[in-house]
């Protein structure tokens, strides 16, 4: 199984409607991120979190809000889905001791918006 | 504001040449490093990183790095490429708040 596995990998939508997007990962991290990945502009950050009580807007925060259910699980939510939310959604995850800067991603999780 | 640029959008390369992809930072101090590969259909995995010291940093598949504090760069290098190198790579770069900034990738094609 993948150390970091996000669900689903593929979601169609409705302009308007309400999306999560879940991670869940067996590292023991403490830190976890979401990212979209869009065509030519990279990875861009949305929010973080350093361990359950502690959740942070990165980049590009408007329109999305997330969950730390707990030191495994973090949830991306689009509360109401518009198109250009249309990307590839990366979570990963970060280990805090003797930082690295190394991410472990998961596979993604493709979003259209219609 | 930490930031990247990777100037080439695409690269095509011939199976056994020499690769080069550039990075160019911008940050106040010393930065760290990184370079991300991404496969089709993949996350993104560490190709290497640069904190400090030894200029010239090794990294997994025969991949090395040289960080030119004068230029503000950090280009990738590969001797000689192969098919399987194909991919979407990532320059990112970390100051003192540890937040990664991505480049926007440069994608290679590796012709037989």
């Amino acid at each position: 199984d993948a150390d970091v596995t996000q669900t689903p990998r593929n979601r169609i939508t409705k302009t308007g409607k309400r999306i999560m997007l879940e991670c869940s990962q067996t590292k023991g991290h403490d830190r976890m991120y979401w990212y979209r990945q869009d065509p030519g502009l990279g990875l861009r950050l949305i929010y973080y979190s350093f361990d359950v009580k502690d959740i942070n807007k990165g980049e590009i925060s408007d329109g999305y809000s997330v969950s730390r259910q707990a030191q495994a699980k973090f949830s991306l939510s689009l509360e109401s889905a518009i198109p250009n939310q249309t990307a590839l959604y990366f979570c990963a995850t970060s280990d805090e001791q003797g930082y690295t800067g190394e991410l472990f991603f998961g596979e993604g999780s493709r979003l259209t918006v219609l | 504001a930490q930031s990247v640029t990777q100037p080439d959008i695409h690269i095509t390369v011939s199976e056994g040449a020499s690769l080069e992809l550039r990075c160019n930072y911008s940050y106040g101090a010393t930065p760290y490093l990184f370079w991300y590969v991404q496969s089709p259909g993949q996350g993104l995995q560490l190709l290497l990183k640069y904190f400090s010291g030894d200029t010239l940093v090794q990294g997994i598949k025969g991949f090395e790095a040289e960080f030119k504090r004068s230029q503000s760069s950090f280009n990738l290098r590969k001797p000689s490429v192969h098919w399987s190198d194909a991919a979407e790579y990532f320059c990112a770069v970390s100051g003192s708040a540890r937040q990664l900034t991505f480049g926007s990738g440069t994608q290679l094609t590796v012709l037989p």
